[in-house]
């Protein structure tokens, strides 16, 4: 089991440009979650998704920022027009749903230059 | 709204001391409390997960406890090692798996 693998674990995106993060939840795991980590700051809930379904967005930024988890592949977090604000690390997390704890990824860390 | 806060924010301490790091919350109706730790540049590793019926996890040298009427959780570290210097966080489950995390307590342990 290869655990939560997250991709890229780097980015960097000119303002402007848009911005794909990556996290392919452990085997078995059908539920995902991302949060963010600006700099000098805590981790932040981000948005809750099963598959092909979004349980909770309650902290996704309104505009600019969505997010999927189809039916195949990966979950991804997809940030348009990126601003320096923006620049963050990225992490995913993958649970069975049923309780049981949560597991991270090592990250994508953006930078928007 | 689950609030999470850990004192003290930053904490040095030479090797071998024991220590304990602080975590409160505001809403005690959590599913699980986790201990994670992160260091620099990298991602979280979980170190003890409290289920919201149990009172203390142990793992080696961590002890972790949960005091749900206080809203207080403590991770004791025994014989602290130079190793150990990282960032400590603590996070609530209110359901769902989504965590709300504290702003952490940045260990250093000097040799």
């Amino acid at each position: 089991n290869a655990g939560v693998m997250q991709n890229p674990r780097h980015l960097v995106r000119r303002r402007g440009q848009e911005a794909r993060l990556r996290c392919s939840p452990m085997k078995g795991h059908s539920h995902v979650y991302w949060y963010r980590q600006l700099p000098e700051e805590g981790l932040k809930f981000m948005v809750y998704l099963q598959k092909e379904n979004i349980i909770d967005e309650s902290g996704m930024p309104k505009e600019r920022f969505s997010a999927e988890f189809p039916k195949e592949g990966p979950s991804i977090l997809r940030i348009q027009q990126v601003v320096r604000g923006d620049s963050a690390a990225y992490f995913c997390a993958s649970s069975t749903g049923d309780g049981t704890e949560a597991f991270f990824g090592q990250g994508t860390r953006l930078t928007v230059v | 709204k689950q609030e999470v806060t850990q004192i003290p924010a930053a904490l040095s301490v030479p090797e071998g001391e024991n220590l304990v790091l602080n975590c409160s919350f505001t809403d005690s109706a959590i599913y699980n409390l986790q201990w994670f730790r992160q260091d620099p540049g990298k991602g979280l590793t979980s170190l003890l997960l409290i289920q919201s019926s149990q009172r203390e996890q142990t793992s080696g040298r961590l002890n972790a406890s949960l005091d749900k009427s206080s809203g207080r959780s403590t991770l004791y570290i025994a014989a602290s090692q130079p190793g150990d210097s990282a960032t400590y966080l603590c996070a609530m489950d209110n359901g769902g798996n989504m965590l709300t995390f504290g702003g952490g307590t940045r260990l250093m342990v000097k040799p």
